[in-house]
């Protein structure tokens, strides 16, 4: 299995833009999670899907920020409009969201909003 | 509610001597526990986890953590720290009653020469 797949790897893109970033979780895996890390806070928990619902999205910082998740193999997180505070690295991450089950990360996108 | 805290954002120890990151964590139910490593500009690795079995638990690289429930701890330790260490580490929890992964802020490892 290729892991789970983020693209693109890096976006560079101007304040006020929309701002799209992709997820193909990994076959099988029913829990899908977008985490943001910055050097101020860390790795921040945004959202989690399980069997492509929304669970809990209480990490969204604003409503600039939206999740979705169509089916089981694919996932986006969109930003709009884009502001330089957003700038960080996005992971998405999926798992077989049974019990002591580990996650499994992808290569992170890093944006950059300027 | 669950939560995780690192004690330490930065951690430095010469090559050849002990490394401890510490970890303490709160849960309403039985929580799962686990330790990352991100490399700089790579994404993040499973080290080790604790799944309610042995309470010593041992990963890769050398590593190994001890859960202690009565310190609500779960600290992770290397005998003897090398160079390729240096990294970020984070430790992890979750309950056994959802799927929600809360990670602590990290602790970054520099290794001395």
């Amino acid at each position: 299995d290729a892991g789970v797949i983020q693209s693109p790897r890096h976006e560079v893109t101007e304040m006020g833009q929309e701002v799209t970033l992709r997820c193909k979780p990994i076959s099988g895996h029913n829990s899908l999670f977008w985490y943001r890390q910055t050097m101020m806070r860390g790795l921040e928990l945004l959202i989690y899907f399980n069997n492509n619902v929304p669970i809990d999205d209480s990490g969204m910082p604003e409503d600039r920020f939206s999740a979705k998740m169509p089916n089981a193999s694919f996932s986006t997180l969109k930003i709009q409009p884009s502001e330089p505070r957003d700038s960080a690295v996005y992971f998405c991450a999926s798992s077989r969201g049974l019990e002591n089950t580990e996650a499994f990360f992808g290569q992170g996108t890093r944006l950059t909003v300027v | 509610a669950q939560s995780v805290t690192q004690l330490d954002s930065h951690v430095s120890v010469s090559e050849g001597t002990p490394v401890l990151l510490r970890c303490n964590y709160s849960s309403s139910y039985s929580p799962s526990l686990f330790w990352y490593v991100q490399h700089p500009n790579k994404g993040l690795q499973l080290l080790l986890k604790y799944t309610s079995a042995a309470t010593l638990v041992k990963g890769i690289n050398g590593f190994e953590a001890e859960f202690k429930k009565s310190e609500t701890s779960f600290h992770l330790t290397k005998p003897s720290a090398h160079m390729s260490d240096a990294a970020e580490y984070f430790c992890v929890v979750t309950q056994n009653r959802d799927d929600k992964i809360i990670f602590g802020k990290g602790t970054r490892l520099h290794i001395l020469p």
